[in-house]
């Protein structure tokens, strides 16, 4: 099956500072990405949707402006979370759709943990 | 708005033993497809089966098979000869079609008992 990869695979970064995370599909070109945030022993949520060469859609009550998705190749796609806070701790999960695909199928990524102190 | 009730919390079951995990969805539409994902301690996603809405025949992957009540709007997952390995969180999961965002239940943690 496809493969899509998350870099780091968990990240420790001080309150106030911004920090990226990288997802990647490693052996297809993935034109819609997906950002899903994951609290402990909770469902997934998504967060927003990224195509590839436009911006991105953001799920109601996502602030755009705190984390900033950009989609700029058919195999790469960008979270960064600017200005962490502790509350922004979690576990992110980004997941990759597969164009040729006639149903329904996302690649999930491995995930990365973010730890903001 | 499309949503997905998974209403046991937690669910223990015998190692070889038989289990059934409950989902239940709402929608309006007669066409979308319905998942079955699996997310052990390492939690990475994986899927385990899928429906399509269209197809009347139930769904199966080895040991894993659904029950698809297209009427009820129930979509429950049989776990046969439970392993050791099957302990994981089980998510149900919905999309409407191929282009749409895929929308999660709260999930169903699955114990194996040796």
């Amino acid at each position: 099956g496809a493969v899509v990869s998350q870099h780091p695979s968990r990240v420790i970064c001080k309150s106030g500072t911004s920090v990226k995370i990288e997802c990647r599909s490693l052996d297809f070109q993935a034109t819609t990405m997906f950002w899903y945030r994951q609290f402990p022993k909770q469902s997934l949520m998504l967060m927003a949707t990224s195509n590839e060469g436009s911006k991105a859609t953001y799920e109601q009550g996502v602030e755009k402006d705190k984390f900033l998705i950009n989609h700029a190749s058919l195999t790469l796609s960008t979270l960064t979370v600017t200005s962490a806070h502790p509350e922004d701790s979690s576990f992110y999960i980004c997941s990759a759709r597969d164009p040729t695909s006639t149903v329904p199928e996302q690649y999930f990524g491995p995930g990365t943990r973010l730890t903001v102190t | 708005a499309q949503t997905v009730t998974q209403s046991q919390p937690e669910m223990s079951v015998q190692e070889a033993e038989t289990v059934t995990l409950s989902c239940t969805y709402d929608t309006s539409e007669s066409d979308y497809y319905l998942f079955w994902y699996k997310q052990p301690p390492s939690r990475q996603m994986i899927l385990v089966i899928r429906q399509e809405a269209y197809k009347q025949q139930n769904a199966t992957e080895n040991r894993f098979s659904v029950n698809f009540q297209k009427a009820a709007k129930s979509f429950s997952l049989k776990i046969s000869d439970s392993q050791l390995g099957d302990a994981a969180m089980y998510f149900c999961a919905y999309c409407m079609n191929r282009d749409d965002k895929i929308i999660f239940g709260k999930g169903t943690r699955l114990h194996i008992l040796p």
